[in-house]
């Protein structure tokens, strides 16, 4: 257990609809950052908060969106869905000033 | 954050020590090298960073050379559940902790 917890496992839906993906970090770690991962593809950086602002975007689409609360969980939403979203969606989070991230062990959407 | 080269895939003999080679040759003075790994649709694992001195931890071994052009990651006893891809990212550390951006990588196949 890394200590960043990500639910659900897995999900099922079907084109056109929407889901959430959550992500509680490990404790203390005001920093959440998701990526996402196609088959046989390469970590896409997507979105990145800290202690509940937003801080850096990379390519997320603008069907999906995210936001980080006060207890500092995330959750990324994506609407929608096409069957191109399908791919494994990863949390990481980390400590101000610490080098390392830590990942969760992700969602697995598929879109049919 | 500095470009990586990595090699795309590698091979290594269970038991014998696996040498990943990583180039960063436009390397900046305040910019570490981290190496993370991906096993099978598991979440990235941090495994060792460093900025110009060997490092060494109970995973890994981490070789800068005094230029810092280039690394080496060491695992010194391969296991088949190293099996995994490779990850060597350059970047300057924040206090807000800026994103990982990641390459392809160096799949490493470890055989009996």
């Amino acid at each position: 257990d890394s200590g960043v917890t990500q639910t659900p496992k897995h999900l099922i839906t079907a084109t056109g609809q929407r889901v959430t993906l959550r992500c509680s970090p490990r404790s203390g770690d005001l920093s959440v950052y998701w990526y996402q991962q196609s088959l046989d593809q390469g970590l896409q950086f997507l979105i990145q908060y800290y202690n509940g602002e937003e801080r850096a975007k990379g390519n997320i689409l603008e069907r999906f969106s995210a936001q980080q609360f006060p207890d500092l969980h995330s959750e990324l939403n994506l609407s929608s869905l096409e069957l191109g979203d399908s791919a494994l969606y990863f949390c990481a989070s980390t400590k101000t000033g610490w080098n390392g991230y830590t990942f969760g062990s992700g969602t697995r959407l598929t879109v049919v | 954050d500095a470009k990586t080269t990595q090699p795309p895939s590698m091979d290594c003999a269970e038991g014998r020590a696996a040498n990943l080679p990583c180039n960063h040759s436009t390397i900046s003075g305040n910019e570490y090298v981290y190496w993370y790994r991906q096993i099978h649709s598991q979440g990235p694992q941090y495994i060792i960073h460093g900025l110009k001195n060997n490092e060494t931890n109970e995973m890994a071994s981490l070789i800068i050379t005094e230029d810092r052009k280039s690394s080496t990651l060491i695992l010194p006893h391969a296991t088949l559940r190293d099996t995994a891809v490779y990850y060597c990212i350059v970047r300057v550390p924040s206090n807000a902790g800026n994103m990982l951006t990641f390459g392809g990588g160096t799949r490493l196949m470890v055989k009996p």
